[in-house]
């Protein structure tokens, strides 16, 4: 069936680093969001993109719908703190039928 | 304005109990859909309405997984008998869907932590 490959699955940061994180799957898709979920949450849209080749920017957060229409990425500029978290990408079909990401894991390096 | 609302927060059973987790979706909002989160398999959709009509429940696990939404700003998702491994977090989210309208983003609830003994 349809599968969203997320990556990287976890990553570590330091206060003021850019964060990049991406989605790709074979299949074709006409709806690409991201959400992130902090603990004890539940997901909160951060960006929708309904155009292929469309990028999108929300403050520090910038994604973008691949030109192929089978990817994402999302890039957080000069993290903070509060960034931590997790973050999914989700994309809609044809059919409308949403499929989410695995999450990629955000923290903060110590 | 008022987010998607769920109710328990937090379920804690014994195996075999009858559990019903409750929802309340934005108001306006014609599509409501019930997801299971767990480590191990993440963000799983179980059923989705739209117009409070079931339109797709081949994400639920089993016959002991039910779900109704006999009106525009209530649902339930009812498991029985409940499992130890029925535990995880129960998340409703809803969305505007219009006609040949594009797909609008689902907005989350917090979620129920839901854990069988």
């Amino acid at each position: 069936g349809q599968q969203l490959n997320q990556s990287p699955q976890s990553m570590f940061i330091q206060e003021g680093e850019d964060v990049s994180m991406n989605c790709t799957s074979s299949s074709i898709f006409n709806t690409w969001l991201w959400y992130k979920q902090d603990p004890g949450e539940g997901p909160v849209l951060l960006i929708a993109l309904y155009k292929a080749g469309e990028l999108t920017s929300n403050g520090r957060l910038t994604a973008q719908f691949g030109i192929t229409r089978k990817d994402s990425f999302l890039n957080i500029s000069a993290s903070i703190p509060s960034d931590v978290g997790i973050y999914f990408c989700a994309a809609y079909s044809s059919a409308s039928k949403i499929i989410f990401g695995s999450g990629t894991r955000l923290s903060i390096r110590p | 304005d008022a987010g998607v609302i769920q109710s328990p927060r937090h379920e804690v059973t014994e195996m075999g109990q009858e559990v019903t987790l409750r929802c309340k979706p934005i108001s306006g909002h014609n599509s409501l859909f019930w997801y299971r989160q767990t480590m191990m398999r993440g963000l799983e959709l179980l059923i989705y309405f739209n117009n409070n009509v079931p339109i797709d429940d081949s994400g639920m696990p089993e016959d002991r997984f039910s779900a109704k939404m006999p009106n525009a700003s209530f649902s339930t998702l009812k498991i029985q008998p409940s499992e130890p491994r029925d535990s995880a977090v129960y998340f409703c989210a809803s969305s505007l869907r219009g006609q040949g309208a594009r797909n609008q983003p689902q907005h989350f609830g917090d979620g129920t932590r839901l854990s069988i003994l």
